[in-house]
């Protein structure tokens, strides 16, 4: 048991890039979670994966975000047309059966 | 609709002093609650669990939290407070174990501990 990965730790854009970040949940959990995190706030809920289908998204998902399981192992994230509001650290956290969710060490994004 | 109400942002002790931190909650269903303690640049890392059985719930680093249903709280505490303990506490609830189980958070209340 390696733990929540993801990557990469540190990511600096330009406005109006896309960017794309990468979750590899612990092995054999079916449940994955995306939650964005903004400076002096607590975690919000994006979106939930269960095996590869995605059964929930946030409102806080806007159209310019996408995510994907393909395979029901590792997730990416990918935020379009990236904007200064999109700035945050992007967290994963992924479970099996039970009643608890490990994160990752999360994604800081810094849009310029 | 679940929700995590965390008073005070900032909270300080010294070394050696006891640790309170308030959590109140609201839920339309019986609650799993849950403390995370994150680092500077890292991650969450899970402190302990309420799950609906024993009410008074024993994490890691000498963290304890009761469940209160009649205060509808979840106050964490630790008796002697160590410099390590220095980070941000987050409070969450889910609507069960089952299914889907969305977190949803608190805002938050940074732990700082003076020599």
């Amino acid at each position: 048991d390696t733990g929540v990965s993801q990557d990469p730790r540190h990511k600096i854009t330009k406005r109006g890039q896309n960017v794309t970040f990468r979750c590899d949940p612990i092995s054999e959990h079916n449940r994955l979670y995306w939650y964005r995190q903004t400076l002096g706030q607590g975690p919000e809920f994006l979106t939930y994966f269960q095996n590869e289908a995605q059964l929930e998204k946030s409102r806080l998902l806007s159209d310019r975000f996408s995510a994907e399981r393909p395979k029901g192992s590792f997730s990416t994230l990918e935020i379009q047309r990236t904007e200064q509001g999109d700035s945050a650290m992007y967290l994963c956290a992924s479970s099996s059966n039970t009643d608890t969710q490990y994160f990752g060490p999360g994604t800081r994004l810094t849009v310029l | 609709a679940q929700s995590v109400t965390q008073l005070g942002s900032h909270v300080s002790v010294s070394e050696g002093a006891l640790v309170l931190l308030r959590c109140n909650y609201s839920s339309s269903v019986p609650p799993y609650l849950f403390w995370y303690v994150q680092y500077p640049n890292q991650g969450l890392q899970l402190l302990l669990k309420y799950t609906s059985a024993a009410t008074l719930v024993k994490g890691i680093n000498g963290f304890e939290a009761e469940f209160k249903k009649s205060e509808t709280s979840f106050h964490l505490t630790k008796p002697s407070a160590h410099m390590r303990d220095a980070a941000e506490y987050f409070c969450a609830v889910s609507a069960g174990p089952t299914g889907f189980q969305k977190l949803v958070f608190g805002t938050g209340t940074r732990l700082l501990v003076s020599p």
